[in-house]
């Protein structure tokens, strides 16, 4: 089955910092690949996804980058905020089949 | 508002007690499922429901049990073979791939 990695666990940077976490999967089947940001006390919500039809997806401050050949993908946020402050989960599936395999989470800290 | 409701926020049962945990979506999605939420674990699969009357055990499926009679509905029970249940449950429901989910119910064995 599938296996996703999830690095660093916990990640510190100064407001206005960029921030990077990087996960691995372990099955050449799964094509799905999103990020969920997880504030405290609240559900996880998801904040950007791409298939493995794409390289690069971008939204304002995200982006998640994907390298299919090495199974790894990237989640980069720029001009970190205090708000950005959450724990963040990487997951992966076969796109509209299989479940959602989640990392364990890194939780990121935005000093002001 | 549309979309999960976990009730309830937190609850607490005594060693031996089965307890229930609700959790209900009106978005209309056929898919639905459990999580568990441990400290440094991530979420981990516990029961999942890609339709009505019918389920399939996750990953760590023992010590729990489930039903699906309505498509808006999905409970979980926790039950007194589960030997560590302290946690964060999470009920999420998906169309295609996209999960949503619900805020949680923290249970505490006391």
């Amino acid at each position: 089955g599938e296996n996703v990695e999830q690095h660093p666990s916990t990640l510190s940077v100064q407001e206005g910092d960029s921030a990077v976490i990087k996960c691995t999967y372990s099955d050449s089947a799964s094509n799905y690949f999103p990020w969920y940001k997880q504030e405290l006390g609240k559900g996880p919500q998801l904040i950007i996804d791409i298939r493995s039809n794409v390289g690069e997806k971008k939204d304002q401050r995200i982006a998640v980058t994907l390298n299919k050949t090495a199974k790894h993908f990237s989640l980069h946020i720029t001009e970190t905020q205090p708000e950005d402050s959450a724990v963040y989960f990487c997951a992966a599936s076969e796109w509209s089949q299989g479940n959602l395999i989640f990392g364990k989470g890194t939780k990121l800290s935005v000093k002001p | 508002d549309g979309g999960i409701t976990q009730s309830p926020k937190y609850l607490f049962r005594k060693e031996g007690q089965n307890v229930t945990l609700s959790c209900e979506q009106n978005l209309n999605h056929d898919a639905m499922y459990w999580y568990r939420q441990d400290p440094g674990q991530g979420l981990r699969l516990i029961y999942y429901s890609q339709i009505v009357n019918d389920f399939q055990k996750g990953d760590i499926a023992e010590g729990y049990s489930v039903s699906r009679e309505k498509k808006e509905s999905f409970p979980l029970t926790v039950t007194s073979a589960q030997k560590n249940p302290t946690a964060l449950y999470l009920c999420a429901s998906s169309i295609r791939n996209e999960a949503f989910f619900g805020q949680g119910t923290r249970l505490t064995v006391v």
